[in-house]
């Protein structure tokens, strides 16, 4: 798997975007950036996932830079709900997802 | 019921004790996943069954049994453990298998066991 590195911790203010960024620098053609968070002590969850297109859902937004070697996933209007750890991973075809240490944010009252 | 249900959600046994816990998913995929997390450490994946057979076992000792009697439903036999295995112990599931990158996975609550 091509290796993401994340910011340990970032803290947001509850009702803005949260901008959480990953670094993949070693990413290639045929892998796929995915996000997973995980609340304290429940299972990761599914967020979003894309290739090379920004993509959208109900959750969140990602956006890929044009040279797909760094990501950033949006939480347009943050809420105390949202705090968790979020996980960046890239994974192609034949790979297992692994996950790192991921980011966790702390969203601000 | 929906989605991938977890039981027990806490279990404290001893170390000479036996214990399993039990799986289910209720989304019609087809594989299967056994992880454990630590405190402050990555979710490390422990085994993997696709359509009902193994395909991962990721060095995980044989105090550590699993089960996959039917796509719907994985085991995870406990014996022999260690106060280093507590742990929070999740379940996953996913549509297509572990090689599919378009493959996301659907997580369980997790089972928190601690070994006394």
């Amino acid at each position: 798997d091509a290796k993401t590195t994340q910011p340990t911790s970032m803290d947001c203010a509850e009702g803005r975007a949260a901008n959480l960024p990953c670094n993949h620098s070693t990413i290639s053609g045929n892998e796929y950036v995915y996000w997973y968070r995980q609340i304290h002590s429940q299972g990761p969850q599914y967020i979003i996932h894309g290739l090379k297109n920004n993509e959208t859902n109900e959750m969140a937004s990602l956006i890929i830079t044009e040279d797909r070697k760094s990501s950033t996933l949006i939480l347009p209007h943050a809420t105390l709900r949202d705090t968790a750890v979020y996980y960046c991973i890239v994974r192609g075809g034949y790979q297992k997802v692994t996950f790192g240490t991921g980011t966790k944010l702390q969203v601000i009252p | 019921e929906t989605g991938v249900t977890q039981t027990p959600r806490h279990l404290v046994m001893g170390m000479t004790n036996k214990k399993s816990l039990k799986c289910e998913q209720h989304l019609g995929h087809n594989a299967m996943y056994w992880y454990k997390q630590s405190a402050k450490k990555p979710l490390e994946l422990m085994f993997v069954y696709s359509l009902e057979e193994r395909v991962e076992n990721n060095s995980v000792p044989s105090r550590f049994s699993p089960e996959c009697p039917n796509s719907s439903h994985l085991f995870l036999h406990l014996h022999t453990l260690q106060p280093e295995d507590s742990a929070l112990y999740l379940c996953a599931s996913s549509q297509g298998t572990l090689y599919d990158p378009l493959d996301e996975q659907y997580f369980g609550p997790g089972t928190r066991l601690t070994v006394t």
